[in-house]
């Protein structure tokens, strides 16, 4: 159980293009997701946090514009990176809130996107 | 705001022998999560090992324990009889118990892990 899934797993766009990726909880509902950026051999950084039926909290320096995150069922969340450009390409993680338990955080595969 | 520290960018270890892996963090509170992630070259996530705060035992998962110091604020990640699966980057996590902020995870850089066969 527990599975989170992001698709496309790769993306390659053009400068200036948008690219959607998505999260799904697949087994499990999930009322809180989190979106990450991971830049080569660094670190999770959290861009954002949503809620199912509300507005993304961002954190500092994230462009509310840039990414926009829409969390519009318990199972499904999507980060849109709009007009993406070369400095955008990077390796983007989603995550979910389990309910139960420990409220656990359970992440998906990840998504690469390179913007040419 | 919490903050945790990881300060060796790079492990190696023989394969079946044993290393520990350091992490220290910095919180004011006093109930929260503590976490070690493994993440192979597949990108995946994978959740190692977690100790609740308000526990003085410590966590220990099949060939994986940690050794925790409340007081210094210490969690560190000891390996045993490690396997060429074990190599990984490998974070160590906090995450608070309080608050509309509990679910937030903070993330060390991250320790490279080797094995040597």
């Amino acid at each position: 159980g527990a599975v989170v899934s992001q698709h496309p797993s790769w993306v390659i766009c053009k400068s200036g293009t948008s690219v959607k990726i998505e999260c799904r909880s697949l087994d499990f509902q999930a009322t809180t997701m989190f979106w990450y950026r991971q830049f080569p051999k660094q670190s999770l950084m959290l861009m954002a946090t949503s809620n199912e039926g509300s507005k993304a909290t961002y954190e500092q320096g994230v462009e509310k514009d840039k990414f926009l995150i829409n969390h519009a069922s318990l199972t499904l969340s999507t980060l849109t990176v709009t007009s993406a450009h070369p400095e955008d390409s990077s390796f983007y993680i989603c995550s979910a809130r389990g309910l139960l338990g420990y409220n656990e955080q359970f992440f998906g595969p990840g998504t690469r996107l390179t913007v040419l | 705001a919490q903050t945790v520290t990881q300060s060796q960018p790079e492990m190696s270890v023989q394969e079946a022998e044993t290393v520990t892996l350091s992490c220290t963090y910095d919180t004011s509170e006093s109930d929260y999560y503590l976490f070690w992630y493994k993440q192979p070259p597949s990108r995946q996530m994978i959740l190692v090992i977690r100790q609740e705060a308000y526990k003085q035992q410590n966590a220990t998962e099949n060939r994986f324990s940690v050794n925790f110091q409340k007081a210094a604020k210490s969690f560190s990640l000891k390996i045993s009889d490690s396997q060429l699966g074990d190599a990984a980057m490998y974070f160590c996590a906090y995450r608070s118990a309080l608050g509309a902020g509990s679910y937030q995870l903070t993330f060390g850089k991250g320790t490279k892990l080797s094995v040597i066969p």
